[in-house]
């Protein structure tokens, strides 16, 4: 079956460090692969995805992201934290013949100034 | 509007009662999907509508728990005789089609607490 592990519940960072997000997967075939972040009390914002092709992907809000076939993982990177950076981020796979996601448990983030 | 929207933002009802939870998509976008987002249990597919049929219904939690889509727009999640367990966020997504590459928008969620 399908799944998607984040293997860090919580992270704090300070302001202007680096952050990288972890997220692996478990999918047969080859996977589409999402991050979205969710500030409180709202819903879930696309930050970036992988479909094919180039495994470094850039996203919105200065984030990229890897994919890696041989760790079967899709590490969320950002060079620089901004303290609205802080919320939480899901990592997703896109399972199946159509749109089902299927995410992570999220990451919630803290900068810390 | 140009996002997906979701009303009621936060319901408070007493366990037993029932609620309807609606999703209006963005216009255009043909595939539906409803989530819950619980404490403990991260976010769990519920629903996916493609127009107004549902091919799959398989993270329906009980029989409690229905969903109806009408004109490929406007859905609406019905759940019965509440339970406190049923406390959550519901989220709701669209996107223009039902390929796994096409990406989903998602609501900004009904917040649902049962007494």
């Amino acid at each position: 079956a399908q799944s998607v592990t984040q293997p860090d519940i919580h992270i704090t960072v300070s302001e202007g460090a680096s952050l990288e997000l972890r997220c692996n997967y478990s999918y047969g075939a080859t996977p589409y692969l999402f991050w979205y972040v969710q500030s409180p009390g709202q819903g879930l914002q696309l930050l970036l995805k992988y479909f094919s092709g180039d495994t470094l992907v850039q996203g919105i809000k200065g984030f990229e992201a890897e994919f890696k076939r041989s760790q079967s993982s899709f590490n969320l990177r950002k060079p620089s934290v901004h303290w609205s950076d802080a919320a939480e981020y899901f990592c997703a796979v896109g399972a199946g013949g159509y749109n089902k996601l299927i995410f992570g448990a999220g990451t919630r983030l803290a900068v810390h100034p | 509007g140009a996002g997906v929207s979701q009303s009621p933002s936060n319901k408070v009802t007493e366990k037993g009662k029932d609620v309807e939870l609606r999703c209006d998509p963005i216009s255009g976008h043909t595939a539906l999907y409803w989530y819950r987002q619980s404490l403990g249990q991260g976010l769990e597919f519920l629903i996916y509508f493609q127009g107004n049929s549902a091919p799959d219904k398989s993270g329906l939690p009980s029989d409690r728990f229905s969903a109806e889509r009408t004109g490929g727009s406007v859905s609406t999640l019905t759940i019965q005789r509440t339970q406190q367990e049923d406390s959550a966020v519901y989220l709701c997504a669209s996107s223009v089609g039902q390929h796994s590459n096409q990406p989903q928008h998602f609501g900004d969620g009904t917040r649902l607490s049962i007494l």
